[in-house]
């Protein structure tokens, strides 16, 4: 079974653009989450979505948002980017049982500036 | 709130030896844990996880243990090899909650 991908795996923005991320989740799977890594925050939740819907939400500015599509592929915009989104942007999908179980892709590597 | 902490953010081991990672987390009505591996370029690898019900689970070479009682997560890792070489994380999912919260991570490094 193919893992979770992500595209495209870098990007360079510059500061005040907007950038579209996409995720195609394993087979199956309904949920996908999104992550926000750097090294001073680490892992920091963005935003789950089940079935199309987002269930649930973490800490971000509303330039952060999401979609997933029926086919369970998700995507992420930022917009009006700033030089502290510069970060790895991890994508993960689970079958969005209660163990909620989550396979991550390689990521997006975003550098603004 | 929830936090998920590591007591440390290296360590250091030589191959062959045992290493343990421990974790910390302050959610008592946590129900659900994970550790994760993650390398140098890629996305965090699930390892082992474990439910609030059980206080220990093994794997190949990894074994998870929970104590509720003081809130503590480790994970053994037995005869280190360099492959094990990594960040690892521990995550927790709150109980009804739809997301994983990290901890920062412990880097561990095997010598040879």
């Amino acid at each position: 079974k193919a893992g979770v991908t992500q595209t495209p795996r870098y990007l360079i923005k510059t500061r005040g653009q907007q950038v579209t991320l996409s995720c195609s989740p394993i087979s199956g799977h309904r949920s996908v989450s999104w992550y926000q890594q750097t090294p001073g925050q680490g892992l920091q939740f963005l935003f789950e979505y089940f079935s199309e819907t987002q269930r649930n939400k973490g800490n971000f500015p509303g330039r952060f948002s999401g979609r997933q599509f029926s086919n369970s592929r998700s995507e992420m915009n930022v917009s009006t980017l700033e030089l502290g989104d510069s970060a790895l942007y991890l994508c993960a999908s689970s079958a969005g049982t209660i163990t909620m179980t989550q396979f991550f892709g390689p990521g997006t590597r975003l550098t603004v500036l | 709130g929830e936090s998920v902490g590591l007591h440390l953010p290296t360590l250091s081991v030589q191959e062959g030896d045992n290493s343990i990672i421990n974790c910390a987390y302050s959610n008592s009505a946590s129900d659900y844990f994970i550790w994760y591996k993650q390398e140098s370029g890629k996305g965090p690898q699930f390892i082992i996880d474990i439910r609030s019900n059980m206080d220990k689970r093994q794997g190949q070479r990894v074994t998870v243990l929970l104590n509720k009682t003081v809130k503590h997560l480790s994970l053994q890792i037995a005869a280190t090899q360099p492959g094990d070489s990594a960040v690892y994380f521990c995550a927790e999912k709150g109980q009804g909650a739809q997301k994983l919260v990290f901890g920062q991570g412990t880097r561990l490094t095997i010598n040879p």
